[in-house]
Order: structure tokens, then C-alpha cells, then sequence
């Protein structure tokens, strides 16, 4: 079965630094990973999304690299403001076609103003 | 808004009694996915459909939980008899089957169970 593993598990940064989250998996026998934001008691936020075939995306301030074979990915976030605090989860959909997305436990992350 | 929604967005139930979730997909978002989500943790796949065929099932959905697409269109999700640990955020999610956004899941902003 796919484990995701997200660390550190909770970030605090002031504003304005450059900051990286993990997640890594087990299997690299993947489809995609996707990295998405949770605010408190809410749903989630597709923020990113990087095809098995692809070595990174970027949107904005964030850039989300993937090395299938070591089974990592990383969320890049440059210049982090207060607005970025939030839970940053990613997910990868298996490679066997299966539908279902295996979730990390995610990181909170804290932007000190 | 033309995104996922979900209603109720909080239910609070007694042990034993029945809830039934209601999740709207994006318009003409043939897939439809339903997770779960206890404190702390990441969300864990339950059910997926396909129009109105349940094509995948996690071993998490017991024989007390059960999910219909009826049209293919909204699609509920009903617990019997619940648990104290039940209790947990249910996650809906939708995706077309081609075209931009295939590859995405957009999800809900989830409905909170408390079971007392």
C-alpha cells in the first residue's frame, strides 16, 4: 500500500522567508502528485498539480518539484506572507490507474507577520 | 459558485442514529470521489464513481456506510447506526473525464460529523 510521509509536520516562518515542505512516498509507481491547501474546517485547495512524467509546475510564489524515482516531491513557497498559514497536503494517485489520491498528513505551516 | 458543495456543512448526531450527506459535483463532472478526514490527519479515499457506477470501494467503507449517484449527478452518502468514531470531516471531489482538469481532483468544503 502507498504511504505518504510529510515533515517536517508543523513550520514556522517570519514573513518574507523562503520555506520548502517534503513529502515523500513508498511507491514511485505513480500517476501524479498533487499539493493542495487546507484552512482550518475547511475543504481542500488544488494548488499544484505534476504529472508523472514531469519535473516540476510552478504558480506564482510556489514551485512543486518531483524525483519519481527517490519517491519525493517538494512545495517551494518564495517571499511567504501571513496569508500563506495553512496545512499543505500532498497527494499521489496510483500508477495503476486507480482513481483514489493517498494523502500525507500534511504540514502546518505558520507565516509570523 | 460553480464549485463542489456540500450539505449540510455540520452535522451533530446521537450514537446510533442515521446521517445522510449530499455532495454536488462540479456541472458535467462525470467522476465523483468521497474521502474521509479525522483531526490531524490526511483525508483516506472511501468511494468513487463513474456517472452513476460505483466502480471503486475502500475496505473503510463498512457494511453501515453506503453511496449513490442515482443520474450521475448529485450523489449522498449515508452512515446507519453511527459511531462515536465516525466523527470526522467527509470530503466530497469531482473531475471530468477528459479535457482540462481530467488528471485534478476539486474538492468540497466538506461536511463535519459529530457523533455524541
Amino acid at each position: 500500500k502507498q504511504e505518504v510521509t510529510q515533515i517536517p509536520a508543523a513550520l514556522s516562518v517570519p514573513e518574507g522567508e523562503n520555506l520548502v515542505l517534503n513529502c515523500s512516498f513508498t511507491d514511485s509507481a505513480i500517476y501524479n502528485l498533487q499539493w493542495f491547501r487546507q484552512d482550518p474546517g475547511k475543504g481542500l485547495t488544488s494548488l499544484l498539480l505534476i504529472q508523472s512524467s514531469q519535473r516540476e509546475q510552478t504558480s506564482g510564489r510556489l514551485n512543486a518539484s518531483l524525483d519519481k524515482s527517490s519517491g519525493r516531491s517538494t512545495l517551494y513557497i518564495a517571499a511567504s506572507q501571513p496569508g500563506d498559514s495553512a496545512t499543505y497536503l500532498c497527494a499521489v494517485r496510483p500508477g495503476t490507474g486507480a482513481n483514489n489520491l493517498f494523502f500525507g498528513t500534511g504540514t502546518r505551516l505558520t507565516v509570523i507577520p | 459558485d460553480t464549485g463542489v458543495s456540500q450539505n449540510p456543512r455540520h452535522k451533530i448526531t446521537k450514537r446510533g442514529q442515521n446521517v445522510t450527506f449530499r455532495c454536488d459535483p462540479i456541472s458535467e463532472h462525470n467522476r465523483l470521489y468521497w474521502y474521509r478526514q479525522t483531526l490531524g490527519q490526511g483525508p483516506e479515499f472511501l468511494t468513487y464513481f463513474q456517472n452513476e457506477a460505483q466502480l471503486e470501494k475502500s475496505r473503510l467503507l463498512s457494511d453501515r456506510f453506503s453511496a449513490e449517484r442515482p443520474k450521475g449527478s448529485f450523489s449522498t452518502l449515508e452512515i446507519q447506526r453511527t459511531e462515536q468514531g465516525d466523527s470526522a470531516m467527509y470530503l466530497c471531489a469531482s473531475s471530468p473525464r477528459t479535457g482540462w482538469g481530467s488528471n485534478e481532483q476539486f474538492f468540497g468544503p466538506g461536511t463535519r460529523l459529530t457523533v455524541l
